[in-house]
């Protein structure tokens, strides 16, 4: 029963460098979001995937690519990591056949660019 | 554009106590309202939803009510545990469908026994 899951877990990167996180769910949903949480702003939408082989910009895209590699995962690239971009982050996914519409997340990815 | 506003935390009751966290939202058309919990080093989960006007979302003895006409959606609790200790948001999906959802800043609670 796993959900979703991300990896890795704890990352450090230095300044410039690049790395991806990666984000797979095993309930059969279409649509896939990337979040990133910062101290007093909440969670702010990165990327969005309505399905395979579509993406959508979120309100926070700069710096970041994603890619969605097949129905289950959807990965977040830092082509050049920036101090700014030391946050957490999460995978979600949703449900599309629920009329509730409820989006079920991931653990989190803590990425410390220093 | 569509938004959320919660009460600046964080909020700190004593066990028992009775829990209420504010919650407003600004959209178009009817959105569908949720209230999400992250327990310390983990995920969000869902902790209750509404999907239309006058509903009313409960679990675990936490109830909100969907209020077209003030536009908030505020979370409740008649009593508190120290296992609620815990960052609430409160969240909203767009009426559009564009399934782009917006959270808000969120809400530390902290009970103390």
């Amino acid at each position: 029963n796993a959900g979703v899951t991300q990896t890795p877990k704890f990352q450090v990167l230095k300044t410039g460098q690049s790395m991806t996180l990666q984000c797979a769910q095993d309930m059969n949903h279409n649509s896939m979001y990337w979040y990133r949480q910062d101290p007093g702003m909440g969670l702010r939408l990165i990327y969005y995937s309505a399905s395979e082989g579509t993406t959508d910009k979120g309100e926070v895209p700069n710096g970041y690519n994603v890619s969605r590699l097949n129905k289950r995962e959807f990965s977040l690239r830092l082509e050049s990591a920036a101090p700014s971009q030391t946050s957490v982050y999460f995978c979600a996914s949703r449900r599309d056949s629920d009329s509730g519409n409820t989006i079920y997340f991931g653990e989190g990815s803590w990425l410390t660019v220093v | 554009g569509d938004s959320v506003t919660q009460m600046e935390g964080p909020v700190t009751l004593s066990e028992e106590a009775f829990l209420t966290i504010n919650c407003t939202y600004t959209a178009t058309g009817y959105p569908s309202l949720f209230w999400y919990v992250q327990y310390p080093g983990e995920g969000l989960q869902l902790l209750l939803k509404a999907t239309k006007a006058d509903d009313k979302g409960s679990n675990k003895g936490f109830e909100a009510t969907y209020r077209k006409e003030t536009t908030s959606f505020h979370l409740e609790k008649g009593s508190v545990q120290v296992s609620d200790s815990a960052v609430y948001f409160c969240a909203l999906m767009p009426y559009s469908g564009t399934y782009k959802y917006i959270f808000g800043t969120g809400t530390r609670l902290k009970v103390l026994a």
